[in-house]
């Protein structure tokens, strides 16, 4: 597609239930990014992929979270457990992965745990 | 270490007068800056970047940013507003590698 895409746009969890968002990113573009944006915040950084490695995962806020890029373009964003706190919307972004790549932003999956 | 503070987390202009959005960057390294806008349940949409070519930088929608070194800062601003401004933008310093560091937003709001 011309753009990023992220499923499901909305999901709810109940508290303990596991989930997993989708992110297919531009044809093309090697880096993956997912973000974490609370509500009247900035994007979080959560984790980075090159193609198929996922070179930096300091963002995750706990091991409930897990992030993978099997064949370097669809990416899975898995929360395990879920908790009150993790409610946020997930943004997962692609680019060339130049220097001066600027980010490229799907719409995002707003998580709401009850 | 990189980061990116912007002044003001709500801003309010009238339809027509100039739109000056603040944003002051922290880097150990010569930065690359961006300014995003954020509609309501979308994604960043990017406005603009400086990637160490001309200092006055113009982006889409009319909008136009310049980075001033000395003061460490990378303004956002266009001449006339437009109710189709309304929205959320993040100002983002990255540091030439794989991190991307945002500010915290500001809200523009357009009076008609």
């Amino acid at each position: 597609g011309a753009g990023v895409s992220q499923s499901p746009r909305y999901k709810v969890a109940k508290r303990g239930q596991d989930v997993a968002l989708r992110c297919d990113p531009i044809s093309g573009h090697v880096s993956l990014f997912w973000y974490q944006q609370a509500l009247g915040q900035g994007p979080e950084f959560l984790t980075y992929f090159q193609n198929e490695a996922q070179l930096d995962k300091s963002g995750l806020p706990s091991d409930r979270f897990f992030a993978e890029r099997p064949e370097g373009s669809v990416s899975t964003l898995k929360i395990q457990r879920t908790q009150q706190e993790d409610s946020a919307v997930y943004l997962c972004a692609s680019s060339l992965g130049q220097q001066s790549s600027p980010l490229h932003f799907g719409n995002g999956t707003r998580l709401t745990v009850t | 270490a990189q980061s990116v503070t912007q002044l003001g987390s709500h801003v309010s202009v009238s339809e027509g007068a100039l739109v000056l959005l603040r944003c002051n960057y922290s880097s150990s390294v010569p930065p690359y800056l961006f300014w995003y806008v954020q509609y309501p349940n979308q994604g960043l949409q990017l406005l603009l970047k400086y990637t160490s070519a001309a200092t006055l930088v113009k982006g889409i929608n009319g909008f136009e940013a310049e980075f001033k070194k000395s003061e460490t800062s990378f303004h956002l601003t266009k001449p006339s507003a437009h109710m189709s401004d309304a929205a959320e933008y993040f100002c983002a310093v990255s540091d030439r590698g794989n991190q991307f560091y945002f500010g915290t937003g500001t809200s523009l709001t357009v009076i008609p």
